[in-house]
């Protein structure tokens, strides 16, 4: 089944360290997205990319990194430098053109 | 002004009510609107596409939009236990595929 996936689904961090979420997408869709949710907020934009080798930041990009190798993976390293890193972050994509888009289930980063 | 908003809630109706649940956008140039369903701790998921003005509708679901009034709605008849979750609106520009999700609003629906 086609479909996107996110990993972990928990992740802890001690302060200081840098993490990596994992997306990858098997729906050939062309772009993908990173979003972060916290508690009673709307999705906010992180990065995004509409082709391999290619991103965009977003409106929270500070103190977040990704990379676009493959049309498949979209990986995000939450780094040191993000202040505030506790939070649900979604990872989603779509085709080109408006098709809405597919998120993945989700991955909660607690900093401890 | 905020360029998407909607009541956060939460919103509690009786088991087979109507629900109604609106949006409002700023920006004009929004042609198409989403609709989202999002259960608590799970990804968000798609339940209804519309480009035009007017009612689409998707079993128990209609959404509406009114680009005059930059208001969009999304109705749920008889709802169920099962449609307890956070709704976002999310339109966006033609062309574009860089959505604009609002707040969300949450509703309860009791048995």
């Amino acid at each position: 089944d086609g479909g996107i996936t996110q990993s972990p689904k928990y992740l802890f961090r001690k302060e200081g360290q840098n993490v990596t979420l994992s997306c990858e997408q098997n729906l050939n869709h062309d772009a993908m997205y990173w979003y972060r949710q916290d508690p009673g907020q709307g999705l906010r934009l992180i990065y995004y990319s509409q082709i391999v080798n290619d991103f965009q930041k977003g409106d929270i990009a500070e103190g977040y990194s990704v990379s676009r190798e493959k049309k498949e993976s979209f990986p995000l390293t939450v780094t040191s430098a993000q202040k505030n890193p506790t939070a649900f972050y979604l990872c989603a994509s779509s085709f080109l053109g408006g098709s809405g888009y597919t998120f993945g289930s989700g991955t909660r980063l607690t900093v401890v | 002004q905020k360029e998407v908003e909607q009541d956060p809630g939460p919103l509690s109706v009786p088991e087979g009510a109507i629900v109604s649940l609106n949006c409002t956008y700023s920006n004009s140039a929004f042609q198409y609107f989403m609709w989202y369903r999002q259960y608590s701790r799970k990804g968000p998921e798609l339940l209804m596409y519309t480009y035009s003005s007017g009612n689409k509708e998707d079993g128990r679901f209609t959404a509406q939009v009114d680009k005059s009034s930059k208001y969009i709605s999304l109705f749920i008849r008889d709802s169920q236990p099962s449609d307890s979750a956070t709704y976002l609106c999310a339109p966006y520009p033609r062309q574009y595929d860089k959505v604009i999700f609002g707040p969300g609003t949450s509703l309860s629906v009791i048995p």
